[in-house]
């Protein structure tokens, strides 16, 4: 399997733009998690799904944020408007089990830079 | 609100000796606790998880502790190489609960 996909791997766009993340979570697995990382705030949930179904959203910072998960294979998190403090690594994760011990799979990051 | 407090400091090693990381979290104690590795530029890679109810488990080279009393967890690699030089992440679990709580990672630096 080839993990986790995301992209872009970078982006950077100017305060006000929207901005999309997408993200591929391991075949097979039901567990969704969006991340982001900050040197300020470390590494901080934003929202997780289950079976494509958002159950805590409760680190979405704003409305300006949102997640969304149309099928088994595919998510997004977008950002509308961006503003400069949003600049961070988002990292998305998938969980294959029915355990909450199951390990977490993260992907490699996008890395944003709002201007 | 729970916290978690791990070194902030790079810590060096000599290569071949035993590298110890701390993690120490305020409040009550977790169901589990786990840890993870982060290269630059990636994300981070689970190692080991521990239970509240269990004091050491190890894995090759890595051994993890974890003591309520203290509200810590230790987190070991013996006969320590280059390349185990990376950013070590503790994070804590509650019960019953697939939300992580993060600590800020020690960086970790192997010198040959």
């Amino acid at each position: 399997d080839a993990g986790v996909i995301q992209s872009p791997r970078h982006e950077v766009t100017e305060m006000g733009q929207e901005v999309t993340l997408r993200c591929k979570p391991i075949s097979g697995h039901d567990y969704l998690f969006w991340y982001r990382q900050t040197m300020m705030r470390g590494l901080e949930l934003l929202i997780y799904f289950n079976n494509n179904v958002p159950i805590d959203d409760s680190g979405m910072p704003e409305d300006r944020f949102s997640a969304k998960m149309p099928n088994a294979s595919f998510s997004t998190l977008k950002i509308q408007p961006s503003e400069p403090r949003d600049s961070a690594v988002y990292f998305c994760a998938s969980s294959g089990g029915t355990e909450v011990t199951d390990t977490q799979y993260f992907g490699p990051g996008t890395r944003l830079t709002v201007l | 609100s729970q916290k978690i407090e791990q070194n902030s400091e790079a810590l060096n090693i000599q290569e071949g000796k035993t590298a110890t990381l701390t993690c120490n979290y305020t409040n009550y104690s977790p169901a589990y606790l786990q840890w993870y590795r982060q290269d630059p530029g990636r994300g981070p890679v689970f190692l080991l998880l521990i239970r509240e109810n269990e004091k050491e488990k190890r894995k090759e080279r890595l051994k993890v502790t974890f003591d309520t009393t203290l509200k810590q967890s230790l987190f070991h690699i013996t006969a320590s190489q280059p390349a185990d030089s990376a950013t070590y992440l503790c994070a804590l679990q509650m019960d019953s609960n697939y939300q992580l709580i993060w600590g800020a990672g020690t960086k970790l630096i192997i010198k040959p």
